[in-house]
Formats: structure tokens, C-alpha cells, sequence
């Protein structure tokens, strides 16, 4: 099955500095990559995605670049916020729907 | 457009009670993937049911099972509490999944927050 491994698990950032978090994945057949962000006592939400045919999106201060060939992803938030704060997840998923989560990474964002 | 909601939010159980979960997916959505999140373990699947039928199920014991209804709504259900059921049981919503993007976004509820004592 697939594999997604996720690294740093806790990141530390002064505001307005980027954040990068990468992750691995093991099934050439996944192909859609969606990264989610947790806040404390509530349910992951959804702050962006990529399918394998993109090899980088944008949407404002975030961004997901894709590589394929290597089966790496990664989350750049610049000009961090303190309510950037949360842990993030990434996810790989393929056309069956399964998804396959990482462990998080524990964003800090210091005034 | 209301998001996913699951009921209870909070729940006690002893060790070798039962426990039963509601999760209401997003209007339109067929798809229901069920996920335990612990401190140690992460987000673990647990299994997802399309169209009333299970369709993918991970790594977890005979002990949990669900279903899901006619108008997509699902149930989570684990027998015989044991201590380490304790963790937040999430679920998520989707169209399916399939080769359009949007079919594979999935979209989760707040949780519920099980402890077993």
C-alpha cells in the first residue's frame, strides 16, 4: 500500500518568514495530493490540492509544488501570520478514493 | 451550503460497551471515509462506503464496522471498547473521487472526541 512520510513534525517560524513542509509518497499510482490544516478541536480543512498532471499551484500566500519522478510534495506558505498556526497534513490519494495521510507538522508562527 | 456535521461531539464509554458515530456528508456527496486521529498514530482510515456499499477498508479489527443509508448519510460502530479506542473519530465527505479534481476533494467534519475509561 501507499506510503506517505512527512517531515519537519514541528516547524517554528517568525512571522512574515516562509514555512516549507515536505512529503514523500511510495505509489506511482497516486495522484491527487491534497494538503490540510487542523486547528486545535476541530476536523482538518482543505487548503489546497494538486493532481500528478500539475506540477505546481498557487493560491495566495500558499503554494504546492509537485515532483513526480522523485514522489515528492511541499506546502510553502510565505509571509507567515500567527493564525498560520495549526498542524498540517498532507495526503495522497489515487482514482479509488483511499487516502493515505502523513503525521503532521506542527506549525509555530511568532509574533 | 452546510459542511459535514457528525453527532455525538463529546462521548464516555466504558471498556466492552458499544458505541455507535453519525456522520452527515456534505449535500451531494456519495462518498464517507471514517478516520481515527490519536497523538501517536495520526490520521488512520478506517474505511469509506460509496453508494451504501463499502468500498475501501484499512487495517482495523473485526471490532469496527459502519454502514451507510440511502441518502448517504453513515454510521460508525465499534463493539467492545477497549482503552486504546480513545482518539477522535473523524469522517469525510467527497463527490467519489474519479479523474476530475473536484470529484476527489474531501471535505471533513469536526469529529468526535471518544474517551473509553
Amino acid at each position: 500500500g501507499e506510503n506517505v512520510e512527512q517531515h519537519p513534525s514541528t516547524l517554528s517560524v517568525q512571522e512574515g518568514d516562509s514555512a516549507v513542509i515536505k512529503c514523500t509518497y511510495s505509489d506511482s499510482a497516486s495522484n491527487y495530493f491534497p494538503w490540510y490544516k487542523q486547528e486545535l478541536g476541530k476536523g482538518p480543512q482543505l487548503i489546497i490540492d494538486i493532481r500528478s498532471n500539475v506540477g505546481e499551484k498557487k493560491d495566495q500566500r500558499i503554494a504546492v509544488t509537485l515532483n513526480k519522478t522523485a514522489k515528492h510534495f511541499s506546502l510553502h506558505i510565505t509571509e507567515t501570520q500567527p493564525e498560520d498556526s495549526a498542524v498540517y497534513f498532507c495526503a495522497a490519494s489515487n482514482t479509488g478514493n483511499q487516502f493515505y495521510f502523513g503525521t503532521g507538522t506542527s506549525l509555530t508562527v511568532i509574533p | 451550503k452546510a459542511g459535514v456535521t457528525q453527532t455525538p461531539r463529546y462521548l464516555i464509554k466504558t471498556r466492552g460497551q458499544q458505541v455507535t458515530l453519525s456522520c452527515s456528508p456534505i449535500s451531494g456527496h456519495r462518498s464517507v471515509s471514517w478516520y481515527q486521529q490519536t497523538p501517536g498514530q495520526g490520521l488512520q482510515f478506517l474505511f469509506e462506503y460509496f453508494s451504501e456499499t463499502q468500498r475501501n477498508k484499512g487495517n482495523f479489527p473485526g471490532r469496527f464496522s459502519g454502514r451507510q443509508f440511502s441518502n448517504s448519510r453513515s454510521e460508525m460502530n465499534v463493539s467492545t471498547l477497549e482503552l486504546g479506542d480513545s482518539a477522535l473519530y473523524l469522517c469525510a465527505s467527497s463527490l467519489g473521487g474519479g479523474m476530475r479534481l473536484d470529484y476527489n476533494e474531501q471535505f471533513f467534519g469536526p469529529g468526535t472526541r471518544l474517551t473509553v475509561l
